[in-house]
C-alpha cells in the first residue's frame, strides 16, 4: 500500500538508449512532479502535472517527455540517453494548495553508461 | 532564485545531543518546509511553517521562522541514532503552491551511537 512507488528502482543502460520511468500514486492527489537529484544531492523540479495538465516544464531538454494517463499516473520517458542524464529521479504528489506537503517515492538510480 | 541553502553542509554528533540546522533563502515566501531523506529512499515530510509563524513544535523537532532574515532553522532534541539522514529545507516563493516548490541542498546529519 504504498503511497507513492515509482519503477524500477535501478536503471542501467547505455548512451543513445530510450527508456521510461512509471510513477503512480494511491492519495487521491491532484498534482505529481518529477524532481532530478544529482550526485551532490541537489534536488531540482523538472516537472509538475495537475490533472493530467502539464503546468510546470523547467529547462529540461526535450529528450525528456513526460506523460500522465491520469491524475494518478505520471511516467517520465527519456530519449536519446546521455552520461550526463545519470541521477536519481524522484516522483512526488501534493494536494494543489500552498500548504500541502510533498510525498515522494523512493527514486530510480539512472546509470548511463 | 529562491532556492535555500543549508548549513552546515554536514553534521556529526553523538546520540543524545542536539543537532541545529539552518536555511537561508532569497525571496519572500509563502511557507518553509523542512524533510528528512534517509539513504537510498525519497524525501519525506517533517514540518511546515507559514509565514506569518515563528515557532513551530513537532515531537522533538523545533523549527524557527526569520523572515526578516530569510532564515529558518531546525532543531532536533535528544538526537538518535535513527536521525542519521539528510535534511532538506523547501520554499515556495510569495505566489505560494507547492507546484514550484524549490530544494536546498541539504544538512547531512550523522548521529553516533
Amino acid at each position: 500500500d504504498t503511497a507513492v512507488s515509482q519503477t524500477p528502482k535501478y536503471l542501467v543502460t547505455q548512451m543513445g538508449n530510450d527508456k521510461s520511468i512509471k510513477c503512480e500514486q494511491n492519495l487521491g492527489h491532484d498534482t505529481m512532479y518529477w524532481y532530478k537529484q544529482d550526485s551532490k544531492k541537489f534536488l531540482k523540479i523538472m516537472f509538475s502535472y495537475n490533472n493530467k495538465e502539464l503546468i510546470i516544464n523547467e529547462t529540461v531538454p526535450n529528450r525528456f517527455s513526460p506523460k500522465s494517463p491520469d491524475k494518478a499516473h505520471l511516467n517520465l520517458h527519456i530519449n536519446s540517453l546521455e552520461l550526463g542524464d545519470s541521477a536519481v529521479y524522484f516522483c512526488a504528489s501534493s494536494q494543489a494548495n500552498s500548504y500541502s506537503p510533498l510525498h515522494f517515492g523512493n527514486g530510480t538510480r539512472l546509470t548511463v553508461t | 532564485s529562491q532556492q535555500g541553502e543549508e548549513d552546515p553542509q554536514a553534521l556529526s554528533i553523538q546520540e543524545g545531543e542536539n543537532a541545529t540546522m539552518n536555511c537561508s533563502y532569497k525571496t519572500s515566501i509563502n511557507n518553509l518546509q523542512w524533510y528528512r531523506q534517509n539513504s537510498g529512499r525519497g524525501l519525506v515530510h517533517l514540518i511546515l511553517i507559514r509565514s506569518n509563524e515563528r515557532e513551530k513544535h513537532s515531537g522533538r523537532l523545533r523549527v524557527t521562522l526569520d523572515t526578516s532574515k530569510k532564515s529558518s532553522s531546525l532543531l532536533i532534541t535528544a538526537s538518535r541514532a535513527a536521525d542519521t539522514a539528510s535534511y532538506f529545507c523547501a520554499t515556495d516563493g510569495a505566489q505560494g503552491g507547492s507546484e514550484k516548490l524549490v530544494f536546498g541542498k541539504g544538512t547531512k546529519l550523522t548521529v553516533n551511537p
